[in-house]
Parts: structure tokens; C-alpha cells; sequence
């Protein structure tokens, strides 16, 4: 059971070039997210969907795009890539609990280094 | 706006100490809070509480959730240093179906 994956592990890209991170996961949750982990900054949510297109903005939403056309995939696309992008990449994903309470589970991340 | 403050922001105890962790917040809708553990690579999770007064424990962990003064505390007893680690909270609520971190404790526990 792989849970959930993300690729690739390491990118450096340069300025102005678009750059897409995967991530994959297996046991059907329905929610996922992307948060960027910066130091002084912590965890921020960039862009989190309830389901299959239904995407939603969070934090830090500039300069990304997603999309989430089957339920375990959802890549985040950085358009044209900028230095301040660079940053750790989480994905995560939860099921719906009662309540509106959710445990989100964390792949291993993205180390983006933009030259 | 949402917010959550944890302290300290780092910690340096010894090997067999207890230490508490803190965290405040402030968020609309407030649904949870969770706290995960992390250690240079992605955060895993600890606990997640709902109600108030009820204390989750996990072997030398536990947790307890104040939803009154918007508060909650992390137990760490008999340390080890394999519990050297950033502790992040994060309560869930406010308009967006995401976390907010709080910037995390910053924990090192010297044998």
C-alpha cells in the first residue's frame, strides 16, 4: 500500500519556466491538498479539492495552478516559476469525517529549488 | 484572519524530562485541531481532538483541547531523543477546508 506519493522528490527549474508536481494517492480520499513549507513561514495551504473538479484556493494561491480530473491524482502546476516558489511541496490527503473533522495524511514532499 | 501561536518556539531539555507544549488559535468555524510531529521530512500525525476536556494520550503523548479559552497543550513525559522533532498544531475551520500550521516547537531533547 503505497498510501500517498509525490514526484519527482528534487526539481531545480529555472525563472520563467512552467513546472508541474505530482502527487498520487491510493486509498480514495476524497479531499487533497498542497501546502509549501517555508522557514520563518511554516505550513501554507496553496490550493486544496473536496472531490474530482472541485478544486479551491487557499493562503497562497499566486502563481499555481491545479486540477483534479480523477480522485487520486492532483498535480499543482507552477505557470512560470519565480525564486520566491522556491520551497518544500506537501500533498496530503483525508477522508470526510463527522463533523467536518479531517485527518490529513502527508506524502513525502517536493524540494523546488527555482535558479 | 486565522491564527494560530505556538511557544515556546524552541526547547532544549534533557533526556528524561517532561515538557508541554502550547498552542493558541483563533479560526472561524473551528471543526478540530491536530498536532503532528515532524522530523525533516513530512509531519505524521499525533493526535486530533474535537471536544474540550477530553485528553488523548499515546504511550509518553497526550494532548488536551481547551475550546473555551481557544487552547491546547502538548505532553511529552520521560522523554528520549528520538522525540527531538518540530511539533506543529493545527486547527481546522474558517472558510477553507485546509489546516493552518502554526510556525511549530522546536524540540531537542540532549541525552
Amino acid at each position: 500500500d503505497a498510501g500517498i506519493t509525490q514526484s519527482p522528490r528534487y526539481k531545480i527549474t529555472e525563472t520563467g519556466r512552467q513546472v508541474t508536481l505530482m502527487c498520487h494517492q491510493t486509498w480514495s480520499h476524497s479531499y487533497m491538498f498542497w501546502y509549501r513549507q517555508d522557514l520563518g513561514h511554516g505550513l501554507r495551504l496553496i490550493y486544496y479539492s473536496a472531490a474530482a473538479d472541485i478544486t479551491d484556493k487557499g493562503e497562497v494561491p499566486d502563481g499555481y495552478v491545479v486540477s483534479r480530473s480523477k480522485t487520486e491524482n492532483f498535480p499543482l502546476t507552477l505557470e512560470s516559476a519565480t525564486r520566491s516558489q522556491t520551497s518544500v511541496y506537501f500533498c496530503a490527503s483525508s477522508e470526510a469525517l463527522a463533523g467536518g473533522a479531517r485527518k490529513q495524511y502527508f506524502g513525502p514532499g517536493t524540494r523546488l529549488t527555482v535558479t | 484572519e486565522d491564527k494560530v501561536v505556538q511557544s515556546p518556539l524552541s526547547l532544549v531539555v534533557h533526556e528524561g524530562d517532561t515538557v508541554t507544549l502550547n498552542c493558541s488559535y483563533e479560526v472561524t468555524n473551528f471543526r478540530s485541531l491536530l498536532w503532528y510531529k515532524q522530523e525533516k521530512k513530512a509531519p505524521t500525525f499525533l493526535f486530533m481532538l474535537t471536544s474540550s476536556g477530553i485528553e488523548k494520550k499515546s504511550g509518553r503523548l497526550s494532548s488536551i483541547l481547551d475550546k473555551k479559552e481557544l487552547f491546547s497543550i502538548l505532553n511529552i513525559t520521560a522523554t528520549q531523543t528520538g522525540d527531538s522533532a518540530v511539533y506543529l498544531c493545527a486547527p481546522s475551520g474558517g472558510g477553507a477546508d485546509g489546516l493552518t500550521f502554526g510556525k511549530g516547537t522546536h524540540l531537542i531533547i540532549q541525552p
